[in-house]
């Protein structure tokens, strides 16, 4: 069975710019997760989906946004890119949300650079 | 979720045992204890969990105190390839979302 893939793996953005990143779930995840790491604030997580719903949402300015499409990929947004944007972006998913060990399968995140 | 300690980093010698401490004096009785490790350029990945009982799985040992306020993950024979940040998360079983919160976790440097 595939991994979490996580599409484009580098990108190079602009102050200003706005950027969609994809991920695509193991197949028969349901539940797609975000997290943005950085050197100084760590693993800190973005929002999840469920069923094309957002469920969770962490500590983030409106400019993060994302959205979960029928086939359970999601994408993530991020408008107006600062330089404190910069930072690996990491995917992960699970088959469900019910249940209290469900693990957690992380792609291998995206890299973004904003000048 | 309730909070986890760990130390900034260990070192290990190759092909000896590890034991990776992990402090959560307020851990409630719902609480599960996660145990996730991130190699050098990727991304986390599920090492093993438990509640109050001991739990082995094929990549490691986790041992659980009496009153749950610490527990420790034990990785029997290190390898060089086991050499990542290791993370301790709380998760309580209420919480059907898929939200990890993430603390700084231990860099484990394996020597060969």
């Amino acid at each position: 069975k595939a991994g979490v893939t996580q599409t484009p793996r580098y990108l190079i953005k602009t102050r200003g710019q706005q950027v969609t990143l994809s991920c695509s779930p193991i197949s028969g995840h349901r539940s797609v997760s975000w997290y943005q790491q950085t050197p100084g604030q760590g693993l800190q997580f973005l929002f999840e989906y469920f069923s094309e719903t957002q469920r969770n949402k962490g500590n983030f300015p409106g400019r993060f946004s994302g959205r979960q499409f029928s086939n359970s990929r999601s994408e993530m947004n991020v408008s107006t890119l600062e330089l404190g944007d910069s930072a690996l972006y990491l995917c992960a998913s699970r088959p469900g949300t019910s249940g209290k060990n469900n693990e957690q399968f992380f792609g291998p995140g995206t890299r973004l650079t904003v000048l | 979720d309730a909070k986890t300690t760990q130390p900034n980093s260990m070192e290990s010698n190759e092909e000896e045992p590890v034991h990776l401490p992990c402090n959560h004096s307020t851990i409630s009785g719902t609480d599960y204890i996660h145990w996730y490790r991130q190699l050098p350029s990727q991304g986390p990945e599920y090492v093993i969990h438990g509640l109050t009982s001991n739990v082995n799985n094929r990549m490691a040992s986790l041992a659980i105190a009496e009153d749950r306020k610490s527990s420790t993950l034990i990785l029997h024979r290190a390898t060089l390839r086991d050499a990542a940040v290791y993370y301790c998360i709380l998760r309580d079983v209420g919480n059907a979302g898929n939200m990890l919160t993430f603390g700084g976790g231990t860099r484990l440097m394996v020597k060969p």
